[in-house]
């Protein structure tokens, strides 16, 4: 079975600007959700979805936003990025119903100068 | 969730057993104990979790006292490839309708020695 993909795997982007991140879960994994990682805040939670719900939000400014479409594929969009966003960016997708683990995808390296 | 105290860093030879620890003084009866490990710049990965018998898989095996104060994550033949950052973490499993978010403290680095 595949793992979570996420795409795009670097990028790097301006100030001001905006970004949208995608990621794919495991296939059957309707649970999606979403990390904002640095070496000085470590793992910070930003939102979870659940068929293509919004369940928990972390926080984050409004300027974090996300979306889970009906295939379970999930995007998360920064906009007006500043320097501080630059991040490891981790999804992870977890199994239905009871779910004991959450599985990560490799994540996507953002760097906004 | 409940608090977790791990070692910052530990060494182990490679080939030999890796024995991590992890203590959880404030653990309540509904609480798992999760280990995850993060190798450089990669993702998460989920490892194994307990509530209070010890577990094995294909990767480790987790030893959680009887008072599930205190658990030891076992590598038995750590390689290389295990040098890794390991984060346990306590908390209640993901029952539907509840956030699935995790929280990682700082963890313990190992590094396996040729």
């Amino acid at each position: 079975k595949a793992g979570v993909t996420q795409t795009p795997r670097y990028l790097i982007k301006t100030r001001g600007q905006q970004v949208t991140l995608s990621c794919s879960p495991i296939s059957g994994h309707r649970s999606v959700s979403w990390y904002q990682q640095t070496p000085g805040q470590g793992l910070q939670f930003l939102f979870e979805y659940f068929s293509e719900t919004q369940r928990n939000k972390g926080n984050f400014p409004g300027r974090f936003s996300g979306r889970q479409f009906s295939n379970s594929r999930s995007e998360m969009n920064v906009s007006t990025l500043e320097l501080g966003d630059s991040a490891l960016y981790l999804c992870a997708s977890s199994p239905p119903p009871l779910s004991y683990e959450q599985y990560f995808g490799p994540g996507t390296r953002l760097t906004v100068t | 969730d409940a608090k977790t105290t791990q070692p910052p860093s530990m060494d182990c030879a490679e080939g030999r057993a890796a024995n991590l620890p992890c203590n959880h003084s404030t653990i309540s009866g509904n609480e798992y104990v999760y280990w995850y490990r993060q190798i450089h710049s990669q993702g998460p990965q989920y490892i194994i979790h307990g509530l209070k018998n010890n577990e094995t898989n294909e990767m480790a095996s987790l030893i959680i006292t009887e008072d599930r104060k205190s658990s030891t994550l076992i590598l038995p033949h750590a390689t290389l490839r295990d040098t890794a950052v390991y984060y346990c973490i306590v908390r209640v499993p993901f029952p539907s309708g509840s956030a699935r978010q995790l929280t990682f403290g700082s963890g313990t680095q190992l590094t396996v020695l040729p």
